[in-house]
């Protein structure tokens, strides 16, 4: 079964600086996807970034970027620049054939002003 | 991005009562659309994926004549708590699938549960 584990409970990084949240998995599948949630007080669940299992390249979305280790199936998530507003939890999440989204424990990322 | 809503945004209700949750796709159809519960301070799990026109694919351990879901239409689905106990209340998020391309999800903002 597939599993994926989040060891950080919380973080915290000061504002302006870099955080790595890390996330690692399990499965037996070759294609899959990874992503990784951002879920602020609203509970509203808002798409940081996605990797596609097939791709080597590392994915990036601005202050966002990924460090996929397919072979450790390791997924880690940096943030740079930290602001305020990235304070929330984050969630790693898999997802292969089924479509269904398995989700880590999280981790809750604090700003420090 | 395409957008799910849910309705009610929270509910309170008496132990016993059954409680509806809607969960909508705005603005494209969702052949497949998913069900989450979240307590405090944990993480999603999945209850059932609900396929429209078929019945719904149930997790192991939640029980389907207390969840029940409808997927009646391509951009509606619902979820159904039957006669509500404390332990029910909880956070519902549902998400809906893109049936093209990346498959991409999108979630809904949720539905707060309170059962006195």
């Amino acid at each position: 079964a597939q599993t994926v584990t989040q060891s950080q409970p919380e973080m915290s990084v000061q504002e302006a600086e870099t955080v790595t949240l890390s996330c690692t998995y399990d499965t037996s599948e070759s294609d899959y996807y990874l992503f990784w949630y951002k879920q602020p007080p609203s509970r509203q669940m808002i798409l940081v970034i996605r990797q596609e299992a097939y791709k080597q390249q590392n994915a990036t979305e601005n202050r966002f970027s990924v460090n996929f280790q397919k072979a450790a199936k390791s997924f880690s998530l940096k943030i740079s620049d930290s602001q305020l507003g990235d304070a929330a939890m984050y969630f790693c999440a898999y997802r292969a054939g089924t479509y269904k989204y398995i989700f880590g424990t999280g981790t809750r990322l604090k700003v420090l002003a | 991005g395409a957008v799910v809503s849910q309705h009610p945004s929270w509910v309170i209700c008496k132990s016993g009562t059954s409680v509806k949750i809607e969960c909508r796709s705005l603005d494209f159809q969702a052949t497949t659309m998913f069900w989450y519960r979240q307590f405090p301070k944990q993480s999603l799990m999945l209850m059932a994926t609900s396929n429209e026109g078929s019945k719904a694919t149930y997790e192991q351990g939640v029980e389907k004549d207390k969840f029940l879901i409808n997927h009646a239409s391509l951009t509606l689905s619902t979820l159904t708590v039957t006669s509500a106990h404390p332990e029910d209340s909880s956070f519902y998020i549902c998400s809906a699938r893109i049936p093209s391309g990346s498959n991409e999800q999108f979630f809904g903002p949720g539905t707060r549960l309170t059962v006195l």
